[in-house]
């Protein structure tokens, strides 16, 4: 079955640490990729997006993600976490890229990353 | 400010009951869609909505209806057929082309 897989369901980071979670989907052909945040007791936020060109994405708060297609893959990143980035991170996939009517997301499980401070 | 209002933020439903829960935006977007969170499972759709008049059964249909009669409004009806309900709603909406917008939830409690 076509899925978006996030295998760390929970990660755990000092301050100042480097992160990487990972995002893997099984989606032939075009996609458009996402990564959601959701801090504690607030909705989901998008943290960046990828439709086309340069495969390195910038987005908020000093996160980069990067689209390697021959690896069916949308790793998030950031060089230095901060105790503020504890939350829950998702990885998001439209399957449909060429589809205008069809904007519709499969969302991985997530993942709970805790910054100690 | 434009965005995405989901009420009530809690509700809590005895078994057998069926319960409506609201999601309006003023967005102007033309497509809406309904979520279910649950932990460690992510967000797993229940419903969409590409235009008024119109939705489709996402992967997690069964138990739920819902309806699209303006394009401001999208109800989630949990009703009785739904076996586990307990869980966090999330009402999103996007524009052709576009990424979600997400409101804020509801937390269904059977209780």
């Amino acid at each position: 079955a076509q899925s978006v897989s996030q295998h760390n369901h929970h990660v755990i980071l000092s301050e100042a640490a480097s992160l990487e979670l990972g995002c893997n989907y099984s989606y032939g052909g075009t996609v458009n990729l996402f990564w959601y945040v959701q801090y504690p007791g607030q909705h989901l936020q998008l943290l960046l997006k990828y439709f086309s060109g340069d495969p390195l994405v910038k987005g908020i708060k000093g996160f980069e993600a990067e689209f390697i297609k021959s690896k069916f893959s949308f790793n998030l990143r950031k060089p230095s976490v901060q105790w503020s980035d504890t939350a829950e991170y998702f990885c998001a996939v439209n399957p449909n890229a060429y589809d205008n009517a069809g904007n519709m997301l499969t969302f991985g499980g997530g993942t709970r990353l805790m910054v100690k401070p | 400010d434009g965005g995405i209002t989901q009420s009530p933020k809690y509700l809590f439903r005895k078994e057998g009951q069926n319960v409506t829960l609201s999601c309006e935006q003023n967005l102007n977007h033309d497509a809406m869609y309904w979520y279910r969170q649950d932990p460690g499972q992510g967000l797993r759709l229940i419903y969409y909505s590409q235009i008024v008049n119109d939705f489709q059964k996402g992967d997690i249909a069964e138990g739920y209806s819902v309806s699209r009669e303006k394009k401001e409004s999208f109800p989630l009806t949990v009703t009785s057929a739904q076996k586990n309900p307990t869980a966090f709603y999330l009402c999103a909406s996007s524009p052709r082309g576009g990424g979600y917008t997400f409101g804020s939830g509801t937390r269904l409690t059977v209780v």
